[in-house]
Order: C-alpha cells, then sequence, then structure tokens
C-alpha cells in the first residue's frame, strides 16, 4: 500500500523560512495536500496542490511537488510563532487518502 | 457550507466502562465518514470508514465499534473500555474516498 514519510520535528526561530518535507511511494496520486493541526483540536486544510503542477504559492506558503523523486514540500515564508503547529501531508494514491505521521514545527521568539 | 459537530468534546471515563462518541455532518448528503484515534500528539490510526447508512469498514481489529444509524451521522462505541482507548478521536468527511477530508474538532478521551 501507499507510504507517505515526514520528519517528525522541525524547530525554526521567527522570522526565519520554514520548509517541512514529505516523501510518498505511489505515483498515481491526483491531489496532494497539507493539514495544519493546532494543539488540542482538529486538522484543518491549509493547501494542495495538484499532481500535474510543480509548484502552488498561497501568500506565506508554498508547495512544491517533485513528482521524479515523489517530494512534497510546504514553505512557511516569515514563520510566527502562531504557525507552531503540526503539519500533515497526504495523498489520495490509494483508495483514500494516506497521512503521513505529522511533523510538529515549533516557532522560537 | 458543511460542518462537522464532534460531541463531547472531552471525556473521562474509567476502565470497564461504556463509550459512545457522535459525530455530526451539516450540509451535505451521504458523505463519506472516517474514525481517527490520534495518541499524545503523534500520528492518525484510521479506525472505521463508512461509505454509506450501515456500512462499515474496519481497518484495525479492537474492543471499538462504530455504526452509522442515519446518514449523516457517525458513531464509536465500545462496551468495555481499556486504558489503551486513550487518546484523541477525530471524525472526518469527505465527498469520495479519494477526496478531500474535512475534520471534526476532536474528542479528547481520558481512560483511568
Amino acid at each position: 500500500g501507499e507510504d507517505v514519510e515526514q520528519s517528525l520535528f522541525l524547530s525554526v526561530r521567527e522570522g526565519d523560512s520554514s520548509v517541512i518535507n514529505c516523501t510518498y511511494t505511489d505515483s498515481s496520486s491526483t491531489y496532494l495536500y497539507w493539514y495544519k493541526q493546532e494543539p488540542g483540536a482538529g486538522l484543518q486544510l491549509l493547501t494542495y496542490i495538484f499532481s500535474n503542477m510543480d509548484m502552488k504559492q498561497d501568500q506565506r506558503l508554498t508547495v512544491l511537488l517533485n513528482k521524479k523523486d515523489k517530494h512534497l514540500s510546504l514553505r512557511i515564508a516569515d514563520t510566527q510563532t502562531g504557525d507552531s503547529a503540526i503539519y500533515f501531508c497526504a495523498d489520495n494514491a490509494g483508495n483514500m487518502l494516506t497521512f503521513g505521521g505529522g511533523t510538529r514545527l515549533m516557532v522560537k521568539p | 457550507s458543511q460542518t462537522i459537530h464532534q460531541w463531547p468534546a472531552t471525556l473521562v471515563q474509567p476502565v470497564g466502562s461504556p463509550l459512545s462518541l457522535e459525530c455530526t455532518v451539516e450540509g451535505t448528503s451521504n458523505p463519506n465518514l472516517y474514525w481517527y484515534r490520534q495518541a499524545a500528539g503523534r500520528g492518525l490510526q484510521l479506525l472505521f470508514y463508512s461509505v454509506g447508512i450501515g456500512q462499515i469498514s474496519s481497518e484495525v481489529p479492537q474492543n471499538l465499534s462504530a455504526s452509522r444509524p442515519q446518514d449523516r451521522q457517525f458513531i464509536l462505541s465500545s462496551k468495555k473500555l481499556l486504558l489503551s482507548d486513550s487518546g484523541f478521536y477525530l471524525c472526518a468527511w469527505s465527498v469520495s474516498r479519494t477526496d478531500t477530508q474535512y475534520f471534526g474538532p476532536g474528542t479528547r478521551l481520558t481512560v483511568l
């Protein structure tokens, strides 16, 4: 089955850029997603990218998709303390969405 | 617009007691519904999903069960809770199984 992997933890300083990475194994996805989970809350859809795109930019967020390497990344520019959360990537290659294990982003003031 | 509710928000139960968590969706018909469990800020474990009334698929064998008595209602149950059932339970819905999933606010369950 599909396997989606993320690093567990990322720490950055406020104002720096954050890059959260994700790798997947099945190249048949049509959509790839990024979700954000704040403490004690459900997952919030942050952004998504069509599999025929290489990049998508939405204000401070930039999603990059490298289909050859099966690598997805989320770049957050000018990271703020409010960006501290767990970020999940997901794809729909299987018969339903497959989620990565989540990356905890800690933003230091 | 569509909204998803979970009830209760927080629950503390003794070992061996029964459990019933409810999830309801508004603003859509015939949604696909999902129950996930998340342990202590970790990843998501898919427990059950449902593509229609009375249709439940179990992903992980355990002492939990799910039911879908109405189109937009999904219930997670247990007859006897275990300590290992503690966690954060998330309900989600989607238009189809390969579509975007939208999550509820979650229920924090502590089994003592």
